[in-house]
This record gives C-alpha cells, structure tokens and sequence, in this order.
C-alpha cells in the first residue's frame, strides 16, 4: 500500500522558517519524481515544487523561488521542503505527491502551514 | 503562471450526468494531452480521477470520463451518486516542468 505522511507543519511568524517532511512508503521511491502541493484555507490547489528522482533538478512556482528549497533523501526514502522568508500568504495545507508525467497519482493526508504574528 | 477557469460550482440530481468545464490557453491545455482532474471531499487530500485528458486510473468508475476541445478540457460524471458530491480541480502541463491547476468546481448531487 502507497503512504505518504507529511510533519513539520505548525504556526510560525511572518519571515520564519519551517522545514517540512514527507515519509513515503508503498513504493520505489527512488524512481519517482516527488512534488510539493499547497492548498490555502478555503481556496484551490497549487503546485509548489518538484523534484527529479535522483535529485538533480528542481524547479518551483515563481511565487517561493528563492525562498523555498525542496531535497530528498532516497536512502531514508523522504521528501523535503526548507521553507524560509515565510510570508502570510504561504499559510496553506502542504501536501507531498507522487508524480508521473504532470499527474499526482499518490497524496499525502497533508501538514497545516500557518503564518501569522 | 495563471491558473485554468472553472465554474464555482455545477450540480445535478442523482442518476443524471453533470458536465465540468475547464479552460485554460494555447500554451498549457491547448499545447499538451496532460490534463488531469482530481475529485476531493471535505477535509481529505485530492484524489486523481482521469489523467490525460481521458484515462481512468484503476479502480476509478467508469461514469467519469473526460475530453479536450481546443483549450478547454471537461470532465462528465455520469449516473451522478451522492458519493460524487465533492470539489473537483482540473490541472495541466503548462510547460516548464509546471503544472498549473483550476480553482476548482463544487459539485453538488441535489
């Protein structure tokens, strides 16, 4: 059975910092590529992040570039996601998908991000 | 990076079939056949219902099913249950290696 457990999330102020991190389970996660998708309360999906399987490319919504950095771990079988510079509008559910070909297949049950002073 | 529109809402009684549209650009659903569509209820993570454009993940029912037009996808629920009242999001390849979502459809079974 596919899992994928995000932690980390929490209440943080504004220009904080939080790590995020996803345990995955179920499949070869070394062969995937592992994406980052948030949900602000009440409003639509969004792609945050994505990374390549070996973890040589990444790439990111224009709105956290510079601000976010998303890394695995293949060994320990983890997806994470450094977040800094943190700002009020990042306050979201983070969700950790797997990819395959710009589809999410698999979700996490996801981890509550709020910003706020 | 603008997102796809969809209609806040659609709704339809059980048994009937209900229509989500989903229209975004030349450069995202008009370029590519990787439109996908995720069903999620309250408080649950997105589930993925169709993935390009008109496939059917296992153990998705086959009342869900999908097409493209131009730059405009859509997704039909036929034979509406009261199981398939939920948020429905489509979403794209808008090149990039990005992916751009819909804001979503509150689809009520009345």
């Amino acid at each position: 059975e596919v899992q994928l457990v995000e932690s980390g999330g929490g209440l943080v102020q504004p220009g904080g910092s939080l790590r995020l991190s996803c345990s995955v389970s179920g499949f070869t996660f070394s062969r995937h590529y592992m994406s980052w998708v948030r949900q602000a309360p009440g409003k639509g999906l969004e792609w945050v992040a994505k990374i390549r399987p070996d973890g040589s490319a990444k790439s990111y919504v224009d709105s956290v570039k510079g601000r976010f950095t998303i890394s695995r771990d293949n060994a320990k079988n983890s997806l994470y996601l450094q977040m800094s510079s943190l700002r009020v509008e990042d306050t979201a559910i983070y969700y950790c998908a797997k990819e395959e070909y710009y589809r999410y297949d698999y979700w996490g049950q996801g981890t509550l991000v709020s910003v706020s002073s | 990076q603008s997102g796809l529109t969809q209609p806040p809402s659609a709704s339809g009684s059980p048994g009937q079939s209900v229509t989500i549209s989903c229209t975004g650009t030349s450069s995202d659903i008009g370029a590519y056949n990787y439109v996908s569509w995720y069903q999620q209820h309250p408080g649950k993570a997105p589930k993925l219902m169709l993935y390009e454009v008109n496939k059917r993940p296992s153990g998705v029912p086959d009342r869900f099913s999908g097409s493209k037009s131009g730059n405009t996808a859509s997704l039909t629920v036929s034979g509406l249950q009261a199981e398939d009242e939920a948020d429905y999001y489509c979403s794209s390849y808008a090149g990039s290696k990005n992916v751009i979502f819909g804001g979503g459809t509150k689809l009520t079974v009345l």
